[in-house]
């Protein structure tokens, strides 16, 4: 069973606009990771956030959680048609889980030239 | 280094048979984890294992199996094939505990 929902399930945008993608989960967690896949390929890894972490930032994605809400946001700024793809948040159980991920169900995002 | 390479790409099978898909992960990682990815289930857990062991299974049937070998080397395993098992099968590996995982390219399997 997946973990939780993400918001929203597509995005159409121009190139150069800001894509905001949301993710909710339903348990504890250890960590939350953000992957990418392009046209049902294999899972690139986008970034890690550890619970006990707020915000981070890599190039031009940003990622906040929000632990008391079970929620986080993956933000890709000034996107490029490159940046289609399926988007995906994934947590890591604090209860051993060791590196099983629960995956949600994705975002679909296409960047329009 | 090179990365998660899994074999076959692409299988065709019929209802009924067995197959037994295969990955290689990256150099140095032990532990290696199967996801299996459909429309109507996306993307969900099948196993882990670190060095040779299961140390978690998914909420799969029995006819889903794995085993891994002292070169990390991993193997899944789905018997009496079934059609709702055509799906794109992941792997991916991790060096540590609770870290970033790195993905193959899949096999996508097809049963007819």
């Amino acid at each position: 069973s997946q973990q939780g929902e993400e918001d929203p399930q597509a995005l159409s945008i121009q190139e150069g606009e800001n894509a905001t993608m949301n993710c909710s989960y339903k348990t504890s967690i250890n960590n939350l990771q953000w992957y990418r896949q392009n046209s049902g390929r294999g899972l690139v890894h986008l970034i890690l956030i550890r619970s006990n972490e707020r915000e981070k930032h890599s190039g031009r994605l940003r990622v906040t959680l929000d632990t008391s809400k079970k929620s986080s946001s993956l933000l890709i700024t000034a996107s490029r048609a490159a940046d289609t793809a399926s988007y995906f948040c994934a947590t890591g159980s604090d209860s051993g889980g060791y590196n099983k991920l629960i995956f949600g169900a994705g975002t679909r995002l296409a960047v329009h030239p | 280094k090179a990365g998660v390479t899994q074999t076959p790409r692409y299988l065709i099978k019929t209802r009924g048979q067995q197959v037994t898909l295969s990955c290689s992960p990256i150099s140095g990682h032990r532990s290696v984890s199967w996801y299996q990815q459909t429309p109507g289930q996306g993307l969900q857990f099948l196993f882990e294992y670190f060095s040779e062991t299961q140390r978690n299974k998914g909420n799969f049937p029995g006819r889903f199996s794995g085993r891994q070998f002292s070169n990390s080397r991993s193997e899944m395993n789905v018997s009496t094939l079934e059609l709702g098992d055509s799906a794109l099968y992941l792997c991916a590996s991790s060096l540590w505990d609770d870290n970033e995982q790195f993905f193959g390219p899949g096999t996508r399997l097809t049963v007819l």
